[in-house]
Order: C-alpha cells, then structure tokens, then sequence
C-alpha cells in the first residue's frame, strides 16, 4: 500500500524555527518528485513547490521562494519543508503529495496543522 | 506564472443533477490539467488527469474535457457523496497553479 505519512501538527512562535517532514512508502520513493501544497483556513490550495528525491533539484513558487525551504533524505524516504523564522501567516495545513501523471498527485499525506501565534 | 480562474465559485444543485466546473488558463495547458474533490478536513482525491483521464476506482460520471486554455469537469448525475470542493490544477509548467476552488452545495 502506498502511503505518506507526515509529522504532526505544530504550535510555534513568531520568528520560531520549523522542519515539517512527510515519508513515503509502498512505492519507489526515488521515482517520483514530491510537492508540498498549503491550505490557508477557510482557503484553496496552494502549490509551494517540489523535489525530486533521486537528485533533490527544487522548483518553488516565487510567492514563497526565500520563505520555505524543501529537502529530502532519501536514505529514509523523507521529504521536508522548513522555515527559519516563522510568521502568523504561515498558519496553514500543509500537505505533502506525489505519484500522479505529470505533475499531478495521486497520493497524499494526511496533512500537517502548522500554528503560529504569540 | 498561469492563473488559474475557476467557475462558478459555488455551486447549488440536487442529487440526481448534472453539473459542469469550468476552469480557465491565462496560457494554453497542452492538457496537462488535473481536476481534484476535496471534502472537509480531508486531503484532496484526484479525479482527473490529461485533462480528460479518469483515475482508477473514480466513478464514470466524472469526466472531462477541454483543450488550449479552457477545460471543463462535469458531473453527469449528482450523488449525495459529490458534495464537496472542486480544485483544477494545472501542471504544465511550474510553479503549478490551482484554480480557487469551487464549492458544490446541496439545494
């Protein structure tokens, strides 16, 4: 079964540093780039951006570029997302997703509830 | 970067209706256009890809079609499990973008 499994949620303060993680498994986790997409509350998606596992080359969407930073280790099938000063506005669920044709995402993690607040 | 722009961005019908999302694209998609329904406090579930493929275990009466900029997913006979959130997403070049989302409420 494939599966990806993220951390947990998260309350931080401002200016706090954060690594969200989401590990794959049930399938070659090498074979396939893995997106990060936000949902703000109440709001729609956002893609954040992508990494491919095999040779970690990153595309990002320029409202977040400089903002959030994604890694993966692909020793232990594990992506990540960090941020190194958190911000209210970072208060969003954020999903880690991959397998579909083209860029599209058969399969999702269950989602990781960040919280910044003073 | 490709906008986007969903329609409408609610939608009220009654089980038993055919209903049809559109999705418009500020550039042409080549197809590479993905549709999702996501239902409260849950993930997102791929219905589409290519525009006009279904995915495995996604009923027959989602389907889809379009080319170049506009694209369309229809529902052909609402069930009461169709209520939900309808996200298009293109991946044809990145950064890939969502539309806004569109809202199917029961009437």
């Amino acid at each position: 079964e494939v599966q990806l499994v993220q951390s947990g949620a998260e309350v931080k303060k401002p200016g706090e540093s954060l690594k969200i993680s989401c590990q794959g498994s049930g399938y070659s986790f090498t074979d396939y780039w893995i997106g990060w997409v936000r949902q703000m509350p109440g709001k729609g998606l956002e893609w954040v951006g992508i990494i491919h596992p095999d040779d970690s080359k990153t595309r990002y969407s320029p409202s977040l570029q400089g903002q959030v930073t994604i890694s993966v280790d692909k020793s232990i099938s594990t992506a990540y997302l960090q941020w190194s000063s958190l911000k209210a506005s970072d208060t969003a669920m954020y999903y880690c997703a991959s397998r579909g044709m083209g860029g599209s995402y058969l399969d999702w993690g269950q989602g990781t509830l960040v919280t910044v607040s003073s | 970067d490709i906008q986007m722009t969903q329609s409408p961005s609610s939608l009220s019908a009654s089980v038993g209706d055919r209903v049809i999302i559109t999705c418009r694209a500020s550039q042409g998609l080549s197809n590479s256009l993905a549709w999702y329904q996501q239902k409260s406090g849950k993930a997102p579930k791929l219905l589409l890809y290519g525009a006009v493929s279904l995915e495995s275990g996604v009923p027959s009466r989602f389907s889809g079609s379009g080319s170049g900029t506009d694209y369309t997913l229809t529902i052909s006979s609402l069930r009461p499990e169709d209520f939900a959130t309808y996200y298009c997403q293109q991946y044809y070049i990145t950064p890939y973008t969502f539309g806004q989302g569109t809202k199917l409420e029961i009437k």
